[in-house]
């Protein structure tokens, strides 16, 4: 089973600080998206990423895959209270397999 | 519109009761999958059904079956319920097509076996 970890397993920070957030396997992955899960929802896709050092930039958030497609991270710049959350990096581990691997995930907690 | 719907949202039960968690999604979705939530530990695949009538174990299927009753609706059943099976469960939703497509996640169903 190809697992991702992912760092740091919470994090606290203060509005308007910047931080970025990692998500890391020792296996090749296909493609690698990211969800962020609020309390009592389901997760809700951020963003997929399939090209080897592919960077994708969703308003304030920076999302980039690894040269080697092993890793991710994301990163915030300004961060909000709205940006609180679960975040999740998942990994297809190979093409048109939709069994995706989830991460352990990151919360994440932005006090005003 | 609904997306994935899931019933019933919180449930308690005892070792050795059994019980069938729904899920339905008017998405016209082809696959939908189970997950189950612990802390610390992620999303973890149960089962997954890539069409009508077919299903395939996941990561942790070990106590649950599941049913593909229609393209619609996914079950999630626990014949003898443990202490261990405590956790939020999540049905999803994709559709299928040419490379990784987006999961559409249910509310969740809060499982607590006592």
């Amino acid at each position: 089973t190809q697992l991702l970890e992912q760092s740091p397993q919470f994090l606290s920070i203060q509005e308007g600080e910047n931080l970025t957030v990692y998500c890391n396997s020792s296996s090749v992955f296909s493609s690698l998206q990211w969800y962020r899960q609020e309390p009592g929802e389901g997760p809700v896709l951020l963003v997929t990423v399939v090209t080897g050092g592919e960077v994708k930039k969703l308003k304030r958030l920076t999302f980039q895959f690894g040269d080697a497609r092993k890793d991710s991270s994301l990163h915030i710049t300004a961060a909000q209270p709205g940006d609180t959350g679960l975040y999740l990096c998942a990994g297809e581990p190979n093409f048109g397999n939709e069994k995706l691997t989830f991460g352990t995930g990151t919360r994440l907690t932005i006090i005003p | 519109n609904a997306g994935v719907t899931q019933t019933p949202k919180f449930q308690v039960l005892k070792t050795g009761q059994s019980m069938t968690l729904q899920c339905a999604q008017d998405m016209n979705h082809n696959s939908m999958y189970w997950y189950r939530q612990d802390p610390g530990m992620g999303l973890r695949l149960i089962y997954y059904s890539a069409s009508e009538g077919t299903t395939d174990k996941g990561e942790v299927p070990n106590g649950y079956n599941v049913s593909r009753l229609n393209k619609r609706e996914f079950s999630l059943r626990l014949e003898s319920a443990a202490p261990s099976q405590t956790s939020v469960y999540f049905c999803a939703s994709s559709e299928m097509g040419q490379g990784i497509q987006p999961q559409h996640f249910g509310d969740g169903t809060r499982l607590s076996i006592l």
